[in-house]
């Protein structure tokens, strides 16, 4: 089965303990793409990939980190996680640019930072 | 600083009728739109695409674009209950090395019985 999946699929941490949430995609997606959802903020992209070892910020970028070493993973690193990173966390690919595809998104991870 | 905006509801229309979502942005040079449906708890899932003035159809769902107002609408037909849901519009405006796509904060939906 075509998929995204995430995981964990919810996580409670304290602050500053490292964590990462992982994301895979089974497609062969060359676009992937990772976005946090705030109520009344909607859904804010963080950072996005074009391709295998190209990384680019989104528009809300600071206090996360990720990297792409292979075309099907993207794992979003958030180093030292704050109360304010408490948020839906969605993983998105998709077959090409995202001017003209689709983008297929994973079940979400519900991140809690106490 | 690109923007998208939506009313964020929520409309409220009765089973059958029109739902008509709007959906205005900033960026001048944006080339690609899409409406996004996201039930409560879940992911949003791609309802319709559009890149060129007019309407696009797809079933129940009209897609209306005009870049000269910086506008983009969903229509959608004999509503059903099961259209109540979170209607996210996303813009991309594709620039060299700058292929982001914003969100609006998105219209609830609930259609009436």
């Amino acid at each position: 089965e075509a998929q995204v999946t995430q995981n964990p699929r919810y996580l409670i941490t304290v602050t500053g303990k490292k964590l990462t949430v992982t994301c895979s995609q089974n497609m062969n997606h060359e676009y992937m793409s990772w976005y946090r959802q705030d109520p009344g903020l909607g859904l804010r992209q963080i950072y996005y990939s074009m391709n295998v070892e190209v990384t680019d910020k989104g528009d809300v970028p600071e206090g996360y980190k990720v990297s792409r070493k292979e075309k099907r993973n993207f794992p979003l690193i958030l180093e030292s996680p704050s109360p304010n990173q408490t948020s839906l966390y969605f993983c998105a690919s998709s077959p090409g640019t995202v001017s003209y595809n689709e983008q297929f998104f994973g079940p979400g991870t519900r991140l809690t930072v106490l | 600083q690109k923007e998208v905006e939506q009313n964020s509801g929520p409309l409220s229309v009765p089973e059958g009728a029109i739902a008509s979502l709007n959906c205005t942005y900033s960026d001048r040079v944006s080339q690609s739109f899409f409406w996004y449906r996201q039930y409560s708890g879940k992911s949003p899932e791609l309802i319709m695409s559009i890149y060129s003035n007019g309407d696009k159809e797809d079933g129940r769902f009209t897609a209306q674009l005009n870049k000269a107002s910086q506008y983009v609408s969903l229509l959608i037909r004999d509503s059903q209950p099961s259209d109540s849901a979170t209607y996210l519009c996303a813009v991309m405006s594709s620039r060299w090395r700058d292929d982001k796509i914003i969100f609006g904060k998105g219209t609830r939906l609930h259609i009436l019985p």
